[in-house]
Parts: C-alpha cells; sequence; structure tokens
C-alpha cells in the first residue's frame, strides 16, 4: 500500500524567510510524487511532481521540490516566502508498481502555510 | 486552455432535493475524476472515468450518479442527499487514467450544503 505523511499541519513563516514544508512517503517502488497548492474556497492547482531523473525538481511560482530516496523524501521548499503562498499544501504519491492503481493518487493530510508580512 | 469549470460554485439543496453538478474540460484528457472534500482535509476519490466509461467507484453511495456524456464533459447527479454530504465536490482530469505520471488538473469545485 503506499500512503504519504505531512508531519506538520502548520508552518508559520515571516515573509522573505525560507519556506520548507515536508513530505514523506511509503510505496511498493518507485514514487510518482506531486504537490499541489490549494488556496482558500479554490480547487488544488498542481505546483510540480518527479517521475524520474533529476532529484531536485522546480515547479510553479518559485517553488522546488528535492526526492530523496534514502529518506523517502519529497520536501517543498521556496527560497524566499510571500504573504501570497498563504494556502493549504498537499503532497501526493502514486505508485507505479501496482499497476492496476491507474492515476489514483494518494494525499497527505495537508499542511496549511501562513506567510506574515 | 488549460482549465477544467465546474458549475454551479454554490449548492444548497434539500435532503429530496434532485440537482446535478456539471464539469467540463477542452484539454483533450481522457480521463475524468469527481472529489469529495471536506474542510482543511485533502480530497477524497469518488469517482473515475477513462475514455467515457466508469473505471473506478470508490463504494461511493447510490445517492451520487456519476455520468459522461462525452469526453468533456462529466455529470454528478445528486439525490437523497445527507447532511454529512455537505462538502466541496472537486472534478479534475488527466490525459489519461492509466499512465500514473500525469498531473491532475483541478476546477475550482462546487460548495454543497445539504440542509
Amino acid at each position: 500500500a503506499q500512503s504519504v505523511a505531512q508531519p506538520e499541519d502548520q508552518v508559520n513563516v515571516a515573509e522573505g524567510n525560507p519556506l520548507t514544508v515536508k513530505c514523506t512517503y511509503s510505496v511498493s517502488g518507485n514514487p510518482y510524487l506531486f504537490w499541489y497548492v490549494q488556496y482558500p474556497n479554490r480547487g488544488l492547482q498542481f505546483l510540480l511532481k518527479y517521475i524520474t531523473g533529476d532529484n531536485l525538481v522546480k515547479g510553479s511560482y518559485g517553488f522546488e521540490a528535492e526526492f530523496n530516496k534514502s529518506q523517502t523524501s519529497f520536501h517543498l521548499k521556496k527560497p524566499s516566502a510571500l504573504v501570497s503562498d498563504s494556502a493549504l499544501y498537499f503532497c501526493a504519491v502514486r505508485d507505479y508498481v501496482i499497476k492496476a492503481a491507474g492515476n489514483k493518487l494518494t494525499f497527505g493530510g495537508g499542511t496549511r502555510v501562513l506567510v506574515k508580512p | 486552455d488549460t482549465e477544467v469549470t465546474q458549475t454551479p460554485k454554490h449548492l444548497v439543496m434539500g435532503m429530496t432535493n434532485k440537482k446535478s453538478l456539471k464539469c467540463e474540460q477542452h484539454m483533450g484528457h481522457r480521463a475524468m475524476y469527481w472529489y469529495k472534500q471536506k474542510a482543511k482535509k485533502p480530497p477524497e476519490l469518488m469517482f473515475v472515468y477513462s475514455y467515457e466509461k466508469l473505471s473506478i467507484n470508490e463504494s461511493v453511495p447510490s445517492r451520487f450518479s456519476p455520468e459522461c456524456p462525452n469526453s468533456s464533459l462529466l455529470n454528478l447527479h445528486l439525490h437523497a442527499l445527507q447532511p454529512e454530504d455537505s462538502a466541496l465536490y472537486l472534478c479534475a482530469s488527466s490525459q489519461e487514467w492509466g499512465q500514473g505520471w500525469n498531473e491532475q488538473f483541478f476546477g475550482p469545485g462546487t460548495r454543497l450544503t445539504v440542509l
């Protein structure tokens, strides 16, 4: 079975400071990993994904994430946070060993990010 | 066009009403999804359509009835709902169901309140 953990319910950071949102995963084989962001009363927006190759993935709005296979982690990072980055962030995994699962994602519980001016 | 649209944005219905949610995408995606999301929780998958055929039903109660009239449209018919069904209903699409590396594109959702 595949699972995702986001150990922090909320992350507070001052504007201009680095932002990190943590994600760890568990899969049987190799993972496809995704980050989505959700602004209040909106749907989820895709930020970035890791499929294979370079462990550092760059995405939308200045976000990046580093895939670490030994630590089974895929932490989301932004060098300088903006107030507008305040939102709910979801990490998701899809285990491609389980082919019958198709494109079914397993989401983490979400991390609320609050960036203060 | 990289947008998934959903109508209506808000819906209030009684437990005896029949209503429908609508979702549309024009990205040529062949997989479409319905999710239910409670406040501050991750989305929960309800249904998956692949090439207009129902591929996944996550043991959803029969008071929710999905329909995929064509490759661009997805409906969710609602009947005899319960107050606990109140939630944000999200539609999503992706290029193919069987290609797990494809990201899903989400619509803005319909906020449903069942009285």
